[in-house]
């Protein structure tokens, strides 16, 4: 099974609809992430939470909600997607514990990533 | 304004044929850069963490090096299976607080 799970995997919809994207992981990690992806313009952060309590906006969140359920549950939300919503997204996770000793605690570590949601919307 | 920047966008190597592919940056107040292969359908997958100027992480026919403005990861004899995305971020710290910046990657083809 994969440690981090990203709920549905493709998804067609449209203008004006809400969608959720769901994101769970094993791990036992406390931060996790939302990505969007986009043909030439790489991996952009949308959303990132260090745990449960502490959730922090990234370069990209206008448009964008997100929710962190529990430890291991992290979801996305499009409260009235538009179609240059569409891309795909990734969820990801890191490890605090992993980080080099003397580092800023807030530093990001290495992340596991899902495999992805492709959205599209019409 | 911060930027990572990777060049080649693409890359073919015949296999065996070594190369390095390229990552620069200016951030201001560098506290990590990754590197990750993606491979098609796939999400991101870790290979190095460098943390400051000089060092260098090994893995299989990868090397990653770090300097105080790119950062390179060099490909030794490499294998078809090797063929995949290969992406390059940083963390940054601006005034306003840690930023997380990823490259567009290089595509990366190795021909039997």
């Amino acid at each position: 099974d994969a440690d981090v799970t990203q709920t549905p995997r493709n998804r067609i919809t449209k203008t004006g609809k809400r969608i959720m994207l769901e994101c769970s992981q094993t791990k036992g990690h406390d931060r996790m992430y939302w990505y969007r992806q986009d043909p030439g313009l790489g991996l952009q952060l949308i959303y990132y939470s260090f745990d449960v309590k502490d959730i922090n906006k990234g370069e990209i969140s206008d448009g964008y909600s997100v929710s962190r359920q529990a430890q291991a549950k992290f979801s996305l939300s499009l409260e009235s997607a538009i179609p240059n919503q569409t891309a795909l997204y990734f969820c990801a996770t890191s490890d605090p514990r992993s980080a080099v000793l003397g580092l800023n605690p807030r530093a990001f570590q290495p992340q596991h990533f899902g495999d992805g949601t492709r959205l599209s919307i019409l | 304004e911060d930027q990572v920047t990777q060049s080649p966008e693409a890359l073919r190597l015949q296999e065996g044929e070594s190369s390095s592919l390229n990552c620069s940056y200016t951030v201001s107040g560098l506290r990590g850069l990754f590197w990750y292969r993606q491979d098609p359908g796939k999400g991101p997958e870790f290979l190095f963490t460098l943390y400051s100027a000089g060092e260098e992480k090994e893995k299989e026919r990868l090397k990653a090096t770090l300097t105080k403005k790119e950062s390179f990861l060099h490909i030794t004899a490499p294998k078809p299976e090797d063929s995949a995305t290969y992406l390059c971020a940083v963390q940054a710290k601006p005034n306003t607080g840690n930023q997380f910046y990823f490259g567009t990657g290089t595509s990366l083809t190795v021909i039997p």
